[in-house]
């Protein structure tokens, strides 16, 4: 089974600054990745998604990640953080057969005035 | 295209009764997922449906159930509720396999 590791549960950045939320994963096989964020009381919300093609993904509001096979990573940046990414950022792999996702156990970003 | 929905949103129970929440994925989604998410154990898969099979089973007693119907649209039961089971529910559709999951709002069960 896959597992994915997402590094530091709380990240607090200025505004302006840059956002950088790590996630790594376990597979031999390099799998789908996703980055989803969940305001609260909602859902979670697709920011962007990994499916073998470029390895530098973009995504919604600013947001972009890199594929990087030698270190098992997908790890998500924003160059310049907004008070309204303030969420729950949480990182997600699907095994190539079958549709299970495996969730990080979420890092949540504070934005700093 | 109207997003996924769950019903109901919020729901108070007490130990010991069972409770069924719905979830109506996206038009021409055939795929449903729950997930249980909790502040302590984070997003917890459940289980899968694919028309109207399920598909995959995460870690859960049996007391967790769920099913899926020709229109697929989904219910999950839990029987003989525990306080352990307060947590958020969500729900999410996709089209086939390894496209993105869509989530529905959830539905909060707070159980006494």
């Amino acid at each position: 089974a896959q597992s994915v590791t997402q590094l530091g549960s709380h990240v607090s950045v200025s505004e302006g600054a840059l956002v950088l939320l790590r996630c790594n994963y376990s597979s031999s096989v390099p799998p789908y990745l996703f980055w989803y964020v969940q305001y609260p009381n909602q859902g979670l919300q697709l920011l962007l998604k990994y499916t073998s093609a470029a390895t530098l993904v973009k995504g919604i509001n600013g947001f972009e990640a890199e594929f990087k096979k030698s270190e098992t990573s997908f790890h998500l940046t924003k160059p310049s953080a907004h008070m309204s990414d303030a969420a729950e950022y949480f990182c997600a792999v699907s095994e190539m057969a079958g549709n299970q996702f495996y969730f990080g156990t979420g890092t949540s970003l504070t934005v700093i005035p | 295209k109207a997003g996924v929905t769950q019903t109901p949103r919020y729901l108070i129970k007490t130990r010991g009764q069972q409770v069924t929440l719905s979830c109506s994925p996206i038009s021409g989604h055939r795929s449903v997922s729950w997930y249980q998410q909790t502040p302590g154990q984070g997003l917890q898969f459940l289980f899968e449906y694919f028309s109207e099979t399920q598909r995959n089973k995460g870690n859960f007693p049996g007391r967790f159930s769920g099913r899926q119907f020709s229109n697929s649209r989904s219910e999950m039961n839990v029987s003989t509720l525990e306080l352990g089971d307060s947590a958020l529910y969500l729900c999410a559709s996709s089209w086939g396999q390894n496209n993105e999951q869509f989530f529905g709002p959830g539905t909060r069960l707070t159980v006494l």
